[in-house]
């Protein structure tokens, strides 16, 4: 069964520029998550979505970042414009329905911002 | 609000040696609690869960983790460590009823020497 899929595995860009990471879950699964993981740090929750509706998005900065979730499979992550604190690691992870299933990470996307 | 505290940044055992990281947490209501190793640019890898039942919970590669209610812990513990489990470990927590998504710890990175 293939895994959490991310695209790009690495980014680096200029500070106000854009960024977009993908994510496309395991098979099946309902629930995608983004997490954001800065260095030494355990990750934090971005967004969340079940299927298409984005369900809890309260730690999103909405005044930079965006998320989308069409067809209720892939999901795109975007920061327009970047700024130096958002270098970090972008999780991506995918559940099934159920409230107590785990969650499959992906491997994330480092983000350097310069 | 929910919490977990890994209060060692960092254990490091001898090869067949048992380990113990550690981990405590804070949640209103009932915990749903997790273990992921995370490996060098690898995304996290799910380990075990405790749901409800059985305090003992085991997992994979040997691991097993046991749940103290009256202390709020969730220690993960093998018996005999290798040099390959040297990773990253990541304790995480969420509260039912609550938010889906996890809190997770800081982590502690186990260090098995040869």
């Amino acid at each position: 069964e293939a895994g959490v899929v991310q695209s790009p595995r690495y980014k680096i860009i200029e500070k106000k520029q854009p960024v977009a990471f993908w994510c496309n879950p395991i098979s099946g699964h309902n629930t995608l998550y983004w997490y954001l993981q800065n260095l030494g740090q355990g990750p934090e929750l971005l967004i969340r979505y079940e299927n298409e509706e984005a369900v809890d998005d309260s730690q999103l900065p909405k005044d930079r970042f965006s998320a989308e979730r069409l067809k209720g499979v892939d999901s795109t992550l975007k920061i327009q414009p970047a700024e130096l604190g958002d270098s970090a690691v972008y999780l991506c992870a995918s559940s099934p329905s159920g409230s107590y299933n785990e969650q499959f990470f992906g491997p994330g996307t480092r983000l350097t911002v310069l | 609000a929910q919490s977990v505290a890994q209060p060692e940044d960092q254990v490091k055992v001898a090869e067949g040696n048992p380990l113990t990281v550690k981990c405590t947490y804070s949640v209103s209501g009932n915990p749903y609690l997790f273990w992921y190793v995370q490996y060098p640019n690898r995304g996290l890898q799910f380990l075990l869960k405790y749901i409800t039942g059985d305090n003992l919970v085991k997992g994979s590669y040997g691991f097993e983790a046991e749940f103290n209610k009256s202390q709020t812990s969730f220690h993960l513990k093998k018996p005999s460590a290798l040099v390959s489990d040297s990773a990253l470990y990541f304790c995480a927590v969420r509260a039912v009823p609550g938010r889906r998504a996890l809190t997770f710890g800081s982590g502690t990175r186990l260090q098995v020497q040869p």
